[in-house]
């Protein structure tokens, strides 16, 4: 099946500034990489999604490329606020849904 | 309902005992997944619905878990002679399913937490 690795597991950045999380897949056909938010005590929700016949996609702060080739996919958050912090799940899938295994980011006010 | 409802919210129980968790997913999706989190974690894959095809059931941690889907909806967890391990979050999730623009985007429950003394 499907193996996501996601970096770094922890990440603290200062308000405003940019964060980057970053994942890998094994499987080369998997075509569908969504990006979820999990804040404390609820059930992640997804924040963006990319599929792979596009390489960036783009909603406000967050933007997510991918990189077929290599087989890794990013997210990015500019201007980062307070309420950004969370945990955050990249996944990879054809049909079943594996996750990485998170991150915590922590914005600094 | 609007979302995917879980019940119950807490559970806790003693070793040994068997116990039962259950998910009504959002109407009209054919997917539905089970997910393991243990404390600070990340999102362990149990088992996979999708329509009227055999489930995955590759992320069963033993034979002590497993889980039905009647009629094509709600879902059930059951998770027997329980271990102190087994303390986690439960997490359900539906979709779609495959094919279309909304194929594959998961909405999530809140959570079952297990807690086994």
């Amino acid at each position: 099946g499907e193996n996501v690795e996601q970096h770094p597991s922890t990440l603290s950045v200062q308000e405003g500034d940019s964060a980057v999380i970053k994942c890998t897949y094994s499987d080369s056909a998997s075509n569908y990489f969504p990006w979820y938010k999990q804040e404390l005590g609820k059930g992640p929700q997804l924040i963006i999604d990319i599929r792979s016949n596009v390489g960036e996609k783009k909603d406000q702060r967050i933007a997510v490329t991918l990189n077929k080739t290599a087989k890794h996919f990013s997210l990015h958050i500019t201007e980062t606020q307070p309420e950004d912090s969370a945990v955050y799940f990249c996944a990879a899938t054809i049909n079943d849904m594996r996750f990485g295994a998170g991150t915590r980011l922590t914005v600094k006010p | 309902g609007a979302g995917v409802s879980q019940s119950p919210s807490n559970k806790v129980t003693e070793k040994g005992k068997d116990v039962e968790l259950r998910c009504d997913p959002i109407s009209g999706h054919t997917a539905l997944y089970w997910y393991r989190q243990s404390l600070g974690q990340g999102l362990e894959f149990l088992i996979y619905f999708q329509g009227n095809s055999a489930p995955d059931k590759s992320g069963l941690p033993s034979d002590r878990f497993s889980a039905e889907r009647t009629g094509g909806s709600v879902s059930t967890l059951t998770i027997q002679r329980t271990q102190q391990e087994d303390s986690a979050v439960y997490l359900c999730a539906s979709s779609l399913g495959p094919g279309g623009s909304g194929a594959n985007v998961l909405t999530f429950g809140a959570g079952s937490r297990l807690t086994v003394l």
